[in-house]
C-alpha cells in the first residue's frame, strides 16, 4: 500500500513569500505530526492532530506557523512571511495510535532565499 | 518538553565491527521509546518500539534494549555493513502526551 507521500520533494522560496506544504497520510491512520530538521539540529515537534481533535500546535515556533487537516486525511502546513531561520526539512508521519511506530514521509526541504 | 539525549553524536567504524549507541529520556511517566534509522535522501525507518521496562528487541543484526526505571536505552549493531550507515535517532513518549521527542540522532558510517 502506500505510504506517507509529501509534497513539493524541494521548494526554493523569496523571503517574505507564503509556502503550503502538504503531507497525504498513510489511509486509516488517525494521528499525523509534523516535525522540522534545521541543519544541524535534531527533529523538532511542531503540531500533532489525533482523529477529530483538537490539534496540539505547542511545537509551533511563531504565529507564522499554521496547520490544519481535512477530513481526517490529507494535512496542510502553512508558512507566511518565510524567513531564512524557516529553511529546514519538513517531515510528517502518521500512525494508528500512541506507542506504535510512525511512518515518514520523505520529507519537504523548504530553502529560504 | 522531554529531554531525549543521544550518544555518541557521530560514530565511525570499519566493516566487520560491533558497535552501540546510547539514548537517555525522562523515567517519569515514561510510555514509550522509539528508534528509527535514517539513511540520507530515503525517509526515517521504525525499528523498535518498547514500552516495557528489560524489554530486548532484535531484528537481524540489530536488537535493543530499554531500561525505564534509569531512564536508558541501548541498540547494538552486530557485525556493521556498510548498508548499515545512516543516523540512528530515538525518540520517547511519555503518558497522555503521545508526541515522540526526538534525540539528535547518532550518525554511523561503516567504512569498507
Amino acid at each position: 500500500g502506500a505510504g506517507v507521500s509529501q509534497s513539493p520533494s524541494n521548494k526554493v522560496t523569496e523571503k517574505g513569500k507564503d509556502v503550503e506544504l502538504r503531507c497525504d497520510p498513510i489511509s486509516g491512520h488517525t494521528a499525523l505530526y509534523w516535525y522540522r530538521q534545521s541543519l544541524g539540529q535534531g527533529l523538532e515537534f511542531l503540531i500533532y492532530f489525533q482523529g477529530n481533535s483538537a490539534p496540539d500546535k505547542s511545537g509551533l515556533p511563531s504565529d507564522r506557523f499554521s496547520a490544519e487537516r481535512t477530513g481526517g486525511s490529507v494535512s496542510t502546513l502553512t508558512i507566511q512571511r518565510t524567513q531564512q531561520e524557516d529553511s529546514a526539512v519538513y517531515l510528517c508521519a502518521s500512525r494508528n495510535r500512541g506507542n506504535t511506530e510512525a511512518f515518514f514521509g520523505q520529507g519537504t526541504r523548504l530553502t529560504v532565499v | 518538553i522531554l529531554n531525549v539525549e543521544q550518544s555518541p553524536q557521530s560514530l565511525h567504524v570499519q566493516e566487520g565491527d560491533s558497535t552501540n549507541f546510547t539514548c537517555s529520556f525522562p523515567s517519569s511517566n515514561f510510555y514509550a521509546l522509539h528508534w528509527y534509522r535514517w539513511e540520507t535522501a530515503k525517509s526515517p525507518e521504525a525499528l523498535f518500539v518498547m514500552t516495557l521496562n528489560g524489554d530486548e528487541k532484535k531484528k537481524g543484526r540489530i536488537s535493543a534494549t530499554l531500561n525505564t526505571k534509569e531512564g536508558y536505552s541501548y541498540l547494538y549493531i552486530k557485525g556493521s555493513q556498510p548498508e548499515d550507515s545512516a543516523t540512528y535517532l530515538c525518540a520517547s513518549e511519555s503518558g497522555g502526551s503521545y508526541i515522540p521527542t526526538f534525540g539528535r540522532g547518532t550518525s554511523l558510517i561503516v567504512h569498507p
